[in-house]
């Protein structure tokens, strides 16, 4: 079965770290593009990061760039988010997925993994 | 870049077609034909239903259909079912390193 688990969400201080990570399984994952979507409470979707198959290249938008680092372990199947000085507005699920392959668009969803960042 | 730009609601009874707008710009949507429309129930999983403007994932039901026009694009929901109320979700490429995707402002779409 293709499946994307995410874990490591939880409760972090204002200017705190945090790591969230996704596990897939039932595809190949070392030539899978993946990503991080996050949803706020109450408000719509959001992309936050990608990387590509080979963890080469990595791509942030602006609201996170500099505090939010992706990587990637293809032997363990797995993608992370290392997250710094968290701020109230990191609040969100946070969705990992893969790019479909020779398209731009998300075709594998994991069910999130809550961050909330408050004192 | 901005969010694309969606109605906040959209409804219909049992057996209606809607149809959801998604405006852009000529940097994402108007460039690219990279849309993607996603559905997501509450406390579920965003799940892919068109990509690539008019593109349905094997196992979506022909009752969801996409296109665009210039900078918009939109998602037609055809004999619409009870399961169809859910948020929808629009998003474009935009090949850019600090955005390479943005999200429409999501609908809700209720069946009345």
């Amino acid at each position: 079965e293709v499946q994307l688990l995410e874990s490591g969400g939880g409760l972090e201080q204002p200017g705190g770290s945090l790591r969230v990570s996704c596990a897939a399984s039932g595809f190949t994952f070392s030539s899978s593009a993946m990503h991080w979507v996050r949803q706020a409470p109450g408000k719509g979707l959001e992309w936050v990061s990608g990387v590509t198959y080979d963890g080469y290249d990595t791509y942030y938008a602006d609201s996170v760039k500099g505090r939010f680092t992706i990587s990637r372990d293809n032997s363990k199947n797995s993608l992370y988010l290392q997250m710094n000085s968290l701020r109230p507005e990191d609040t969100a699920t946070y969705y990992c997925a893969r790019r479909q392959p020779y398209s731009r668009t998300f075709d594998i969803w994991g069910q999130g993994t809550m961050v909330i960042v408050s004192s | 870049q901005s969010a694309l730009t969606q109605p906040a609601s959209v409804s219909g009874s049992p057996g209606q077609s809607i149809s959801i707008s998604c405006t852009g710009t000529s940097s994402d949507v108007g460039r690219y034909n990279y849309v993607s429309w996603y559905q997501k129930h509450p406390g579920e999983a965003p799940k892919l239903i068109i990509y690539d403007v008019t593109n349905r994932p094997s196992g979506v039901s022909n009752r969801f259909s996409g296109s665009k026009s210039g900078n918009t694009a939109s998602l037609t929901i055809s004999g619409l079912q009870p399961e169809d109320e859910a948020d929808y979700y629009c998003s474009s490429f935009t090949g850019t390193t600090t955005l390479q995707y943005v999200f429409g402002t999501g609908t809700e779409v209720t069946v009345l």
